[in-house]
């Protein structure tokens, strides 16, 4: 049963600290998706990956956030600085795409990470 | 640009009858439009999703969904709730452009009743 994975589950940390969230795909998707869900804003797009290309991280604040595909099995979020307002749900998504990269497929997402920033 | 409402925060139904749980969308071009469903601490599930075809759309666990294009409407249906049903239900329309992004409406917490 292929399922996305994300560690760690929970993360508490003090602010200031760097925080590393880690995903591994569904073995031949080819696009990954990071999301922050939280009771005021909801489902927030962060970072979206194919072929472990960036295509838009648009949502994601730059000064502290960071996402990188280090290989096809991988994806990371990092935070550097965390900040209590960092404090939410982050949820991984994988999904595969035509090559010419449209997609009517679903995405399948992992169980999240609940971060909280002390 | 793509977009999705879920007009009801809540929804509450008895056990044993018909559920109903609404989206509208707005998009500039063909919709496709899907719906998740959120258990307690849990990552989303896809439901079922219309790309094209049949209006009546036929998904996992019972549910089912009803595209209406005259209404721009997508509403999550169910002859009989579960107990277990009872959750948060996420409408989503892919962005437009070539991409598989998805917009999620604000979501529907579903509270079914014994």
């Amino acid at each position: 049963d292929a399922r996305v994975t994300q560690t760690p589950r929970d993360k508490v940390t003090e602010m200031g600290q760097e925080v590393t969230m880690r995903c591994q795909p569904i073995l031949g998707h080819n696009t990954v998706f990071w999301y922050r869900q939280t009771m005021m804003q909801g489902l927030e797009l962060l970072a979206y990956f194919r072929n472990r290309a960036p295509l838009d991280d648009s949502g994601m604040p730059k000064d502290r956030f960071s996402a990188e595909m280090p290989d096809a099995t991988l994806a990371t979020l990092k935070i550097q600085p965390s900040e209590p307002r960092d404090s939410a749900v982050y949820f991984c998504a994988s999904g595969l795409a035509a090559a010419s990269g449209l997609s009517y497929n679903e995405q399948f997402f992992g169980p999240g990470t609940r971060l909280t920033v002390l | 640009a793509q977009s999705v409402a879920q007009p009801e925060d809540q929804v509450n139904v008895a056990e044993g009858n018909p559920l109903t749980v609404k989206c509208t969308y707005s998009v500039s071009g063909n919709p496709y439009l899907f719906w998740y469903v959120q258990y307690p601490n849990r990552g989303l599930q896809f439901l079922l999703k219309y790309i094209t075809g049949d209006n009546l759309v036929k998904g996992s666990y019972g549910f089912e969904a009803e595209f209406n294009k005259s209404q721009t409407s997508f509403h999550l249906k169910k002859p009989s709730a579960l107990v277990s049903d009872s959750a948060l239900y996420f409408c989503a329309v892919r962005d437009g452009g070539a991409t598989n992004k998805l917009i999620f409406g604000t979501g529907t917490l579903l509270a079914v009743q014994p």
